[in-house]
């Protein structure tokens, strides 16, 4: 089955600075790849996602990047502002199920004021 | 606002109990699924609900049974649960077109097994 690895499991940035997150994953047959955000108490909150026909997505200061090749995804948040402060996850959707997702471990993501 | 409401937020039950967890999805999504969610651990995914069948199940003991009346409902009823089944439980759903789509999760219920 599928498996995703995510690093950096924290990260601290100060205000205005960018933030990376990285995640590899196993299965090459893997096409879609969302971001999910996690705020204390919530459940997790889509907040970009890219399919494997793309090699990068923005929305305002949310990008993500997918490298095909080398099986790897990026999340990138600009201008980091301490609303942004949450835990992140990046997963992947396998072939072997068109409607499972695999998770990463999550990313504690603290924007320092 | 995601459009899934899970009930209730928070539950503290016995091992010798029986409760049961709700979801309701106002998206007109036609797949559900459970997850677990514990700490320091990513989200295990429990069950798959597809057009109210069942479509996947995850090796997740039988003291949880899933149950979907219809495509905006779903519960998981719990029973003679241990402590270590304490977490958040997360009700997802999507639209299954074959191809994957957007999942969008509830609040969760943050389960404690005394």
């Amino acid at each position: 089955g599928e498996n995703v690895e995510q690093h950096p499991s924290t990260l601290s940035v100060q205000e205005g600075d960018s933030a990376v997150i990285k995640c590899t994953y196993s299965d090459s047959a893997s096409n879609y790849f969302p971001w999910y955000k996690q705020e204390l108490g919530k459940g997790p909150q889509l907040i970009i996602d890219i399919r494997s026909n793309v090699g990068e997505k923005k929305d305002q200061r949310i990008a993500v990047t997918l490298n095909k090749t080398a099986k790897h995804f990026s999340l990138h948040i600009t201008e980091t502002q301490p609303e942004d402060s949450a835990v992140y996850f990046c997963a992947a959707r396998g072939s072997g199920s068109a409607r499972q997702l695999t998770f990463g471990s999550g990313t504690q993501l603290t924007v320092l004021p | 606002e995601t459009g899934v409401t899970q009930t209730p937020r928070h539950l503290v039950m016995g091992m010798t109990n029986k409760k049961s967890l709700k979801c309701e999805q106002h998206l007109g999504h036609n797949a559900m699924y459970w997850y677990k969610q514990s700490a320091k651990k990513p989200l295990e995914l429990m069950f798959v609900y597809s057009l109210e069948e069942r479509v996947e199940n995850n090796s997740v003991p039988s003291r949880f049974s899933p149950e979907c009346p219809n495509s905006s409902h779903l519960f998981l009823h719990l029973h003679t649960l241990q402590p270590e089944d304490s977490a958040l439980y997360l009700c997802a759903s999507s639209q299954d077109d074959g191809r994957g789509s957007k999942a969008f999760f509830g609040q969760g219920t943050r389960l404690t097994v005394v």
